[in-house]
């Protein structure tokens, strides 16, 4: 499985837009890029998934550039409640399982 | 509430004693899986389930534990002689028949809190 690498922590305000980049550079022709977020104390819950280019939800977009060795979960206009753990992750193809890593520490200040 | 259902939420335990954690998926959900989370780690797959068919283990999984799934339904992970090594979150999950991790999301439920004393 692709190994990702992602900030342990980042910090941010209210109202601000928060952009996570996760790199994966060996990440195969068949793998998809995955994000979760976990609350304390809570499962992770899923946000996002793309293969190429960008995709947008009513919480997130996710940009993947050509090369598809990064992507960035964009958070826009983050609040207090958006404090959590978020996961990148490269799932393959024919994958049954999640592999999660040590996720980026996302605190939200007032 | 129709979300993944894990019982109990909390476990404290005396080292040496065994524990048995209850997962029900959502309902129409054929997959599930187990997975353990230690203070800031990511969650560790634990082993997953296709119906009533234990489909893969991972290497942490040793023999204390073991899971089941016996009508392909709720499922049970139990822990034997407790360390105080095995005091994590233990979480579950569902998924649809027909989607997985690259095609859909997995549910999680809020997870089963162990601490072995």
């Amino acid at each position: 499985l692709a190994k990702t690498t992602q900030p342990i922590s980042m910090d941010s305000y209210e109202g601000q837009e928060v952009n996570i980049t996760c790199s994966h550079n060996n990440i195969a022709t068949n793998d998809y890029i995955t994000w979760y977020q976990q609350f304390p104390s809570q499962g992770p819950r899923f946000i996002i998934q793309g293969y190429k280019t960008k995709v947008t939800n009513e919480v997130a977009s996710l940009f993947i550039p050509a090369d598809r060795k990064s992507s960035t979960l964009s958070l826009p206009r983050v609040s207090l409640s958006d404090t959590a753990v978020y996961y990148c992750l490269v799932v393959k193809g024919n994958t049954d399982k999640l592999i999660f890593g040590t996720g980026t520490r996302l605190q939200v200040f007032p | 509430d129709t979300g993944v259902s894990q019982n109990p939420r909390h476990k404290i335990t005396k080292r040496g004693q065994n524990v048995t954690f209850r997962c029900d998926p959502i309902s129409e959900h054929n997959r599930l899986y187990w997975y353990r989370q230690t203070l800031g780690q990511g969650p560790e797959f634990l082993t997953y389930f296709q119906n009533e068919a234990q489909l893969e283990k991972s290497r942490l999984l040793s023999d204390r534990f073991s899971a089941e799934r016996p009508k392909g339904s709720f499922s049970t992970l139990e822990i034997q002689r407790t360390e105080q090594g095995d005091s994590a979150m233990y979480l579950c999950a569902s998924s649809p028949l027909g989607q997985g991790p690259n095609t859909g999301e997995l549910f999680f439920g809020e997870g089963s809190r162990l601490t072995v004393l």
